[in-house]
């Protein structure tokens, strides 16, 4: 059965700073792993997918990378804004299912 | 052009009640999804749809079923709702079912008195 792990389970930094919010998972036979964010009382928005056979993926101020065989992966956010506060998700596709993990909150201070 | 969409947004119901919650996806795709977020925030599968075919049903209690009348649907119903069944319900799509970026819906937030 896979599992996810996120760490930390919440993240404050100051407007600015470089963070990398990590995930790993318990099965390395995955078809994928995507990113999402979600805002309070909102849905979830897909930030980055990464295919098993790729390393990393990136998308302007995001970078997230993968290292199956370890049953990692980091998403690195440059130069943190405070609209980056949300709660970041890390989802495990092992065929026909998400697996996600519990999140880690981010806080963007100005 | 909303991809996914899910009515209602919100629902208040009473314990004992059964309630309906609907989706719907334009986006052509073949698979559609439901998971629940509970009150610690983690969200987990709970049904999967293909072309109207269930293929995915977790460990759910017999309470809820779902009904897919096309592939571009797929409904929630729940009967004698309880309180532990307060979370919000995201509802999700993809092109096909193994390995497919899936697309969420807003969700909707259950809260059973």
């Amino acid at each position: 059965k896979q599992e996810v792990t996120q760490i930390p389970a919440a993240l404050s930094v100051p407007e600015g700073e470089n963070l990398v919010l990590n995930c790993s998972f318990t099965d390395s036979a995955i078809y994928n792993l995507q990113w999402f964010r979600q805002d309070p009382g909102k849905g979830l928005t897909s930030l980055l997918l990464i295919q098993s056979s790729q390393r990393e993926q990136t998308s302007g101020r995001l970078n997230a990378s993968l290292d199956k065989s370890s049953g990692r992966s980091t998403l690195y956010i440059a130069a943190s804004q405070p609209g980056d506060s949300a709660t970041y998700l890390c989802a495990v596709n092992s065929g026909s299912r998400l697996t996600f993990g519990e999140g880690t909150q981010l806080t963007v201070n100005p | 052009d909303t991809a996914v969409s899910q009515t209602p947004k919100y629902l208040v119901t009473q314990m004992g009640n059964d309630k309906s919650i609907k989706c719907e996806q334009n986006l052509g795709h073949d698979t559609m999804y439901w998971y629940k977020q509970d009150s610690k925030k983690f969200l987990k599968i709970m049904f999967s749809y293909n072309n109207k075919e269930l293929i995915i049903n977790e460990t759910v209690p017999n309470r809820f079923s779902p009904k897919s009348p096309d592939k571009a649907h797929l409904n929630l119903h729940i009967n004698s709702l309880e309180l532990g069944d307060s979370a919000v319900y995201f509802c999700a799509s993809s092109q096909g079912t193994f390995g497919e970026t899936q697309y969420f819906g807003p969700g909707t937030r259950l809260l059973v008195l």
